[in-house]
């Protein structure tokens, strides 16, 4: 079946750990998507990446780092520079960017323990 | 930049009755709109599309909404709640070659 998997579903971090977060799609995308859903907040835009090796930082970038060394994979580092790292973050994809329907990950809900 | 503003956090309907969700847009070009619905513990999915073409958009579930340019409205509406409407629903807006920007979300509950 095609889509976007992503994993861990669940994942805890230390303090000043940095932790890896996977996101997988085989639909032969071009452009890949990070979200943080907060609350309240709805889905602010972390990274993004509109082909192999380039991306472009979201809204909320700071504390945050990606790679994009394969089409079909477009991992989130979430640093120990982000302070606030308790969140659901969701991978999408689209065919490009921009006026395009996003197809979702399952998420990932992170905690600090 | 594009931004989106979803006037109300939380609506209450009775099952049965009318549903509006409300949603303002900005943008610098023709955008393109969406509305996105999120059911507890699943995953995000489009209910509908807004591309320039007929401003009345029809979606899944019994949904549709109206974009109206001078108001830059995209509100969202359903004849008659079901329970299983109950979600968290977004509205979202994209320019040309840029990514998908969401508003903070609207919490529907239907009341049996």
């Amino acid at each position: 079946d095609g889509g976007i998997t992503q994993s861990p579903k669940y994942l805890f971090r230390k303090e000043g750990q940095n932790v890896t977060l996977s996101c997988e799609q085989n639909l032969n995308h071009d452009a890949m998507y990070w979200y943080r859903q907060d609350p309240g907040q709805g889905l602010r835009l972390i990274y993004y990446s509109q082909i192999v090796n380039d991306f472009q930082k979201g809204d909320i970038a700071e504390g945050y780092s990606v790679s994009r060394e394969k089409k079909e994979s477009f991992p989130l580092t979430v640093t120990s520079a982000q302070k606030n790292p308790t969140a659901f973050y969701l991978c999408a994809s689209s065919p490009r960017t921009g006026y395009e329907k996003l197809f979702f990950g399952s998420g990932t809900q992170l905690s600090v323990l | 930049a594009q931004s989106v503003t979803q006037l109300d956090s939380h609506v209450s309907v009775s099952e049965g009755t009318p549903v509006l969700l409300r949603c303002n847009y900005s943008s610098s070009y023709s955008p393109s709109l969406f509305w996105y619905v999120q059911h507890p513990n699943k995953g995000l999915q489009l209910l509908l599309k807004y591309t320039s073409a007929a401003t009345l958009v029809k979606g899944i579930n019994g949904f549709e909404a109206e974009f109206k340019k001078s108001e830059t409205s995209f509100h969202l509406t359903k004849p008659s709640a079901h329970m299983s409407d109950a979600a968290e629903y977004f509205c979202v807006v994209s320019d040309p070659n840029t990514p998908l920007v969401f508003g903070k979300g609207t919490r529907l509950s239907v009341i049996a």
